[in-house]
């Protein structure tokens, strides 16, 4: 596709459930990046990810959360035992210069 | 540590007026800058950005931003606005070098535009 695709579009799960987020980047861009956007703050960053080089994990909030991208394309974020503190947007960029995003998946954790 | 400070949080404006929205950020080193936008019910989307040369960019429907170095702003203006710019802005800022290209973002400026 044209642009960055992600997901599911809504999650809705339980508390300590775990969730598997899915984003499809542009084609050809190298960069890959996880932010979250919580209601009345802005967007955080999670995690970065270029070519084949170990990724940034500096911004994920603690070992529950974590992220791959299998073949420098497709990423997954995975978070385990879900807490409601963890309810909020999920955004993936890819970039090859500049970020472009994707329309995010909204997790609600009951 | 670096930071970006949108000053406006939330702005009513009436159709036709001018626009200003502050951003202020405080980074070490060269920096890309950026103004995204988010339309209700709509994904971000890039509304412009300096890279380097001239200060003054001008972007998508009509926007444009003045990178001023001495005062670490990149202030978004539009002279004329229309209700479909109702939407919500943040300000993003990354370093210009190195690989991790990672955006500091903005808390963001609700603006709506009545008409």
């Amino acid at each position: 596709g044209a642009g960055v695709s992600q997901s599911p579009s809504n999650k809705v799960t339980e508390k300590g459930k775990d969730v598997e987020l899915r984003c499809d980047p542009i084609s050809g861009h190298t960069a890959l990046y996880w932010y979250r956007q919580s209601l009345g703050q802005g967007l955080e960053f999670l995690i970065y990810f270029q070519g084949n080089s170990a990724p940034d994990k500096s911004g994920l909030p603690s070992d529950r959360f974590s992220a791959e991208r299998t073949g420098g394309s497709v990423s997954t974020l995975t978070i385990q035992r879900t807490q409601q503190e963890d309810s909020a947007v999920y955004l993936c960029a890819s970039s090859s210069g500049t970020q472009y995003f994707g329309p995010g998946t909204r997790l609600l954790v009951l | 540590a670096q930071s970006v400070s949108q000053h406006n949080h939330h702005v009513i404006l009436s159709e036709a007026a001018s626009l200003e929205l502050g951003c202020n950020y405080s980074y070490g080193g060269t920096v890309n800058l950026f103004w995204y936008v988010q339309y209700p019910g709509q994904h971000l989307q890039l509304l412009l950005k300096y890279f380097s040369g001239d200060p003054l960019v001008k972007g998508i429907k009509g926007f444009e931003a003045e990178f001023i170095k001495s005062k670490f702003s990149f202030n978004l203006r539009k002279p004329s606005v229309q209700w479909s710019d109702t939407a919500e802005y943040f300000c993003a800022v990354n370093l210009a070098a190195g690989n991790n290209r990672k955006l500091i973002w903005g808390l963001g400026t609700s603006l709506a535009v009545n008409p």
